[in-house]
């Protein structure tokens, strides 16, 4: 069963530091990986949508990366700014007929003025 | 404006009370989803449609129904049997089972 993990709970920066969430999965056999934001008591906001076959992928200032083998995705997120301030949560589709997305809990990210 | 539509945002249910909550989307996708967010845990699949007239039960389908008349609409109701209703429920679609999900604002259901 595919299980996703995102360590820390929550993070808090100063503005302007460029910083990097972390997502964990334990089945390499991923179709696509998929990061979303959420603003408290909002729905969620697809942010980056990585393939199997792609390392990475990039939007504005958001850049994130796929290692398959290792098992772990990242999000980067340069330049941070208080507005970036959310939940980001990384989702695992496994490979197969009628996949599912599986999700971790989320990262709470505070950027500090 | 193309997108997905909740309803109501809250909904308050008395115990023993079916509750059905409402999802359109006009972005022509074939695949829809309902998700369900508790506090300090991740989204978990209730339901899923790949296509009209089709859905499958995710993990939690228990307590829950479904049903997928038309392309544009997926309400799901919350039945009695649910032990623990209360909780923060996501509707999603996307273009193909396969493809990046969009999600609606969500309902938050308290059971009273």
């Amino acid at each position: 069963k595919q299980e996703v993990t995102q360590i820390p709970a929550a993070l808090s920066v100063p503005e302007g530091e460029n910083l990097v969430l972390n997502c964990s999965f334990t089945d390499s056999a991923i179709y696509n990986l998929q990061w979303f934001r959420q603003d408290p008591g909002k729905g969620l906001t697809s942010l980056l949508l990585i393939q199997s076959s792609q390392r990475e992928q990039t939007s504005g200032r958001l850049n994130a990366s796929l290692d398959k083998s290792s098992g772990r995705s990242t999000l980067y997120i340069a330049a941070s700014q208080p507005g970036d301030s959310a939940t980001y949560l990384c989702a695992v589709r496994i490979t197969g007929a009628n996949s599912k997305l599986t999700f971790g809990k989320g990262i709470t990210l505070s950027v500090r003025p | 404006d193309g997108g997905i539509t909740q309803s109501p945002k809250y909904l308050f249910r008395k115990e023993g009370q079916n509750v059905t909550l409402s999802c359109e989307q006009n972005l022509n996708h074939d695949a829809m989803y309902w998700y369900r967010q508790d506090p300090g845990q991740g989204l978990r699949l209730i339901y899923y449609s790949q296509i009209v007239n089709d859905f499958q039960k995710g993990d939690i389908a228990e307590g829950y129904s479904v049903s997928r008349e038309k392309k544009e609409s997926f309400p799901l109701t919350v039945t009695s049997a649910q032990k623990n209703p209360t909780a923060f429920y996501l509707c999603a679609s996307s273009e193909t089972p396969t493809d990046t999900q969009y999600f609606g604002p969500g309902t938050r259901l308290t059971v009273l």
